[in-house]
């Protein structure tokens, strides 16, 4: 089944202890996003990436990281979680950035105590 | 900086009447408009993929429409269903995808 797997679903965590959420597609997709949606301020980009080894800033990427280092794979990183970071993430792939479809994973609900 | 809007926020509506959602954009310079289906606690689902060129997409009950001129799109959705009660969204791609806030949609029985 062509999908986005997103894990974990849910995390609690500290403030300071560094985590990986982490995001894989079996659709051999080039594109891959993460998003974070907060209520009232919809989905915002944080970091995206156009092929292995090809990542750029989202609208949103301060206090985050990312690597590509295969294509099925982007695992998105939080050095030091801060508690404005408890959001509800979303990892996101596509053939293409523009005239494709965009696929989401189910999400990974973060509190940042 | 585009600004997508969707209005109304709620909408609420018996079993079998026909969905009206709407979404508006500042900028018309687009690459195509995606129109998504969120249920609580999960990912978006791509519903429907309006191309800059296309007037409207259709998918079963489904039926989006585009006017880029006017930065606006409809999404009608024909003989509503319980299950269809969710929260609809919007995307405008310009190069980068900017969402709207969404519609919640409660179908009553």
């Amino acid at each position: 089944e062509a999908q986005v797997t997103q894990n974990p679903r849910y995390l609690i965590t500290v403030t300071g202890k560094k985590l990986t959420v982490t995001c894989s597609q079996n659709m051999n997709h080039e594109y891959m996003s993460w998003y974070r949606q907060d209520p009232g301020l919809g989905l915002r980009q944080i970091y995206y990436s156009m092929n292995v080894e090809v990542t750029d800033k989202g609208d949103v990427p301060e206090g985050y990281k990312v690597s590509r280092k295969e294509k099925r794979n982007f695992p998105l990183i939080l050095e030091s979680p801060s508690p404005n970071q408890t959001s509800l993430y979303f990892c996101a792939s596509s053939f293409g950035r523009v005239n494709e479809k965009l696929f989401f994973g189910s999400g990974t609900q973060l509190s940042v105590l | 900086k585009q600004e997508v809007t969707q209005i109304p926020a709620a909408l609420s509506v018996p079993e079998g009447e026909n969905l009206v959602l709407n979404c508006s954009f500042t900028d018309s310079a687009i690459y195509n408009l995606q129109w998504f289906r969120q249920d609580p606690g999960k990912g978006l689902t791509s519903l429907l993929l309006i191309q800059s060129s296309q007037r409207e997409q259709t998918s079963g009950r489904l039926n989006a429409s585009l006017d880029k001129s006017s930065g606006r799109s409809t999404l009608y959705i024909a003989a509503s269903q319980p299950g269809d009660s969710a929260t609809y969204l919007c995307a405008v791609n310009d190069y980068k995808l900017s969402f709207g806030a969404g519609t919640t949609v409660t179908v009553r029985a």
